[in-house]
């Protein structure tokens, strides 16, 4: 059984710029959250998606969008990138909806210059 | 508005002795609570849970215990290893709401 997987490690971007991150749930998973994780902060839920569909969403703005494929794997999008989006992302998989346990992946560090 | 508060950023342990985390919370709403850990570079790992319905629950070394009068839950880790080092996130939701996490308390366990 495979954990959850995030790729990349590490990404620097400058303002402006767009980014993707991506993140392959654990097996047997068909729910997908992503948190940001800002520095001395606790992760804060951005969305999940469940079976491809979003399904919920925190407060954070249109310019982040997620995506779920067959697979279940998923990927983040955000746009027009700000100095504030630097943070570590984390990705979160479970078997069903919000009220299960959640794995957590080991995140993408973001830098925004 | 913070929810979920670990008013503590640090506690440093001498092994072998009991750590007390503690976290506030206060959304009345909220009915389950969960205790991640992290080490660095890595993802945040489940440690253990408890539904508002209970007082206490147990998983060898680490017992939850939840004060819902006083909004207030506390992680005790008996007895510490430096291997328990980290950083512990309290966190909580209510119904089928998104998990809201605390900011963390760093965990070190001195040999």
């Amino acid at each position: 059984e495979t954990g959850v997987t995030q790729s990349p490690t590490h990404l620097i971007k400058t303002r402006g710029q767009q980014v993707t991150l991506r993140c392959s749930s654990q097996s047997g998973h068909n729910t997908v959250s992503w948190y940001q994780q800002a520095l001395g902060q606790g992760p804060q839920f951005i969305f999940q998606y469940y079976r491809e569909e979003e399904n919920g969403r925190g407060n954070f703005p249109p310019r982040f969008s997620g995506l779920q494929f067959p697979n279940y794997s998923s990927e983040l999008n955000v746009n027009a990138l700000e100095l504030d989006d630097s943070a570590l992302y984390l990705c979160a998989s479970s078997d069903g909806t919000l009220r299960e346990t959640q794995y957590f992946g080991p995140g993408t560090r973001l830098l925004v210059l | 508005d913070q929810q979920v508060k670990q008013n503590s950023p640090s506690l440093s342990v001498q092994e072998g002795r009991i750590s007390i985390l503690n976290c506030d919370y206060t959304n009345s709403m909220f009915d389950y609570f969960l205790w991640y850990k992290k080490y660095p570079a890595e993802g945040p790992t489940f440690l253990i849970s408890i539904s508002s319905i209970k007082d206490k629950n147990e998983d060898g070394r680490f017992t939850v215990f939840l004060n819902k009068s006083a909004k207030h839950l506390s992680l005790h880790i008996v007895p510490s290893q430096p291997g328990d080092s980290a950083v512990y996130f309290c966190a909580a939701r209510g119904g089928n709401t998104p998990l809201v996490f605390g900011k963390g308390t760093r965990l070190s366990v001195i040999a």
